[in-house]
C-alpha cells in the first residue's frame, strides 16, 4: 500500500460546485502539504499544516480552504470550484529524520 | 525569497547519450537539494538529495552535486535509457523556520531508441 493515499485520482466536476480531495498518510509525519501543478509551472504550494493545530496558507490559497482532521488526514476543498482550478493536485508529507518530501499519486481535477 | 530555476526543455536524447539538466538555486542559509522525477501519471518519487555543500547524491546512474559557489545542483547521468524518459524536478528546502520546499518548474526528458 502507497505510504501517502489521495482520493479520488480523476474527477470532473460542474463550474460552482464544492469538491473536496482528501489525503491520508502511514508515514507517521506531522507536516502535510498540498501542491497544485499546471504545465511549465512547476509544483505550487497552497496550504501546509505542520501539526493538527497548525495551518498556514500558501503561495495560491485563494479559492481553496484545508482540513486537518487527524495527524494521517488531510483535505483539500474548493469552495465553489472555477475552470482555472483544473490542474494536477498532490498531497505530500514530510517529518522524521529525512529531509524530503514524499507525495501521493496525484488527483487530476477538471472543471468545466 | 527562495527560489530554482532550471532548463524547461523539453530535452530530446538517444539512448545511450550523455545528459546534463541545469539547475540553480537561490536560497538563505543551508538548504537541503533534490531531485524529484515524474513518471507518466505518476506523483513526483525522489531521485537523489544533498544536504551540504559538496555532497554528491546519486541514484540509478543519476549523479548531482551540491556546489555552494555557484548556487547550483545539476543533474547527470552517463548513458540514458529509454526508460528515464520523464519530467525532472529540481528542488530546495530551506533551513529556515517554515522549512518548505520550493519547486522548479520542471524538465521533460525524452529518450528515443
Amino acid at each position: 500500500d502507497a505510504d501517502v493515499t489521495q482520493t479520488p485520482r480523476n474527477r470532473i466536476t460542474k463550474t460552482g460546485k464544492r469538491i473536496m480531495l482528501e489525503c491520508s498518510q502511514t508515514k507517521g509525519h506531522d507536516r502535510m502539504y498540498w501542491y497544485r501543478q499546471d504545465p511549465g509551472l512547476g509544483l505550487r504550494l497552497i496550504y501546509y499544516s505542520f501539526d493538527v493545530k497548525d495551518i498556514n496558507k500558501g503561495e495560491i490559497s485563494d479559492g481553496y480552504s484545508v482540513s486537518r482532521q487527524a495527524q494521517a488526514k488531510f483535505s483539500l476543498s474548493l469552495e465553489s470550484a472555477i475552470p482555472n482550478q483544473t490542474a494536477l493536485y498532490f498531497c505530500a508529507t514530510s517529518g522524521g529524520t529525512a529531509p524530503e518530501a514524499f507525495f501521493g499519486q496525484g488527483t487530476r481535477l477538471t472543471v468545466v | 525569497g527562495n527560489s530554482v530555476t532550471q532548463m524547461e526543455g523539453p530535452v530530446t536524447l538517444s539512448e545511450e547519450a550523455f545528459l546534463t539538466i541545469n539547475c540553480t538555486y537561490t536560497a538563505t542559509g543551508y538548504p537541503s537539494l533534490f531531485w524529484y522525477v515524474q513518471y507518466p501519471g505518476e506523483g513526483l518519487q525522489l531521485l537523489l538529495k544533498a544536504t551540504k555543500a559538496d555532497d554528491k547524491g546519486s541514484n540509478k546512474g543519476f549523479e548531482a552535486t551540491y556546489r555552494k559557489e555557484t548556487t547550483s545542483f545539476h543533474l547527470e547521468k552517463g548513458s540514458v535509457q529509454v526508460s528515464d524518459s520523464a519530467v525532472y524536478f529540481c528542488a530546495l528546502r530551506s533551513d529556515n523556520y517554515g522549512q518548505n520546499f520550493v519547486f522548479g518548474p520542471g524538465t521533460r526528458l525524452s529518450v528515443l531508441p
